[in-house]
């Protein structure tokens, strides 16, 4: 059973047109992350919500937005999209470490391509 | 930068051998984990560590944890063909609920 959905799965954008990106979780988990990661390199944190409290990464573009309507949804907004941002993005959600357990759990992640 | 460093950045072994991953990390860390992603997907857990811990076994993974000199090995035994992947190990930022990854290891294992 899915866990943590992203849709869609490729999403092919123009240079400068806003993007979307959506991430869905049943675990009703508390944290939601979003991640860029670059070919060959590790998962790059951009943000993550702890409930509706939202928490940005000191290096993360203002051209990078999130909202987190409710619980279960998280979206990942690129308002205009440069060449430099074509990337897989992953969402991520955990407990938090207040519940003592620290496990985050991915999504297939959405592979963005900038043309 | 807090990022964690592993090594070797890539492994090529036999189907049957042993692979050893190894990771170096720079803070204090609550637990070290390491995560698996295959080609074009999402990461998936496959073990926790706690730093009062030492050694750790699931199935044919073996996690050892040195705290004096912040750094984890991950042993997978008798590897297969679809062990195939990208290892990273990530820590606990204290007091935060975000993870640090290291660089990851590029496992093949050839059939």
């Amino acid at each position: 059973d899915a866990m943590v959905i992203q849709n869609p799965r490729y999403q092919v954008t123009q240079f400068g047109k806003p993007v979307t990106l959506s991430c869905s979780q049943t675990l009703n988990h508390n944290v939601m992350y979003w991640y860029q990661q670059k070919s060959s390199q590790a998962p790059k944190l951009l943000f993550h919500y702890y409930d509706k409290d939202f928490n940005n990464e000191a290096d993360t573009p203002d051209n990078f937005q999130s909202r987190r309507p409710n619980t279960s949804f998280c979206f990942l907004d690129i308002r205009s999209p440069g060449l430099g941002d074509a990337a897989m993005y992953l969402c991520a959600t955990s407990n938090g470490a207040e519940s003592g357990n620290y496990e985050q759990y991915f999504g297939p992640g959405t592979r963005l391509t900038v043309t | 930068s807090q990022q964690g460093e592993e090594d070797p950045q890539a492994l090529s072994i036999q189907e049957g051998e042993n692979a050893t991953m190894n990771c170096s990390y720079k803070t204090s860390i609550n637990n070290l984990q390491w995560y698996r992603q295959n080609s074009g997907r999402g990461l998936v857990h496959l073990i926790l560590i706690r730093s009062n811990e030492r050694e750790k076994h699931s199935g044919r993974l073996r996690v050892t944890l040195d705290t004096s000199k912040k750094s984890s090995s991950l042993l997978i035994t008798a590897s297969r063909a679809a062990d195939t992947a990208s290892y990273f190990c990530a820590t606990d930022k204290m007091a935060t609920n975000k993870l640090i990854f290291g660089t990851g290891t590029l496992l093949a294992v050839q059939p």
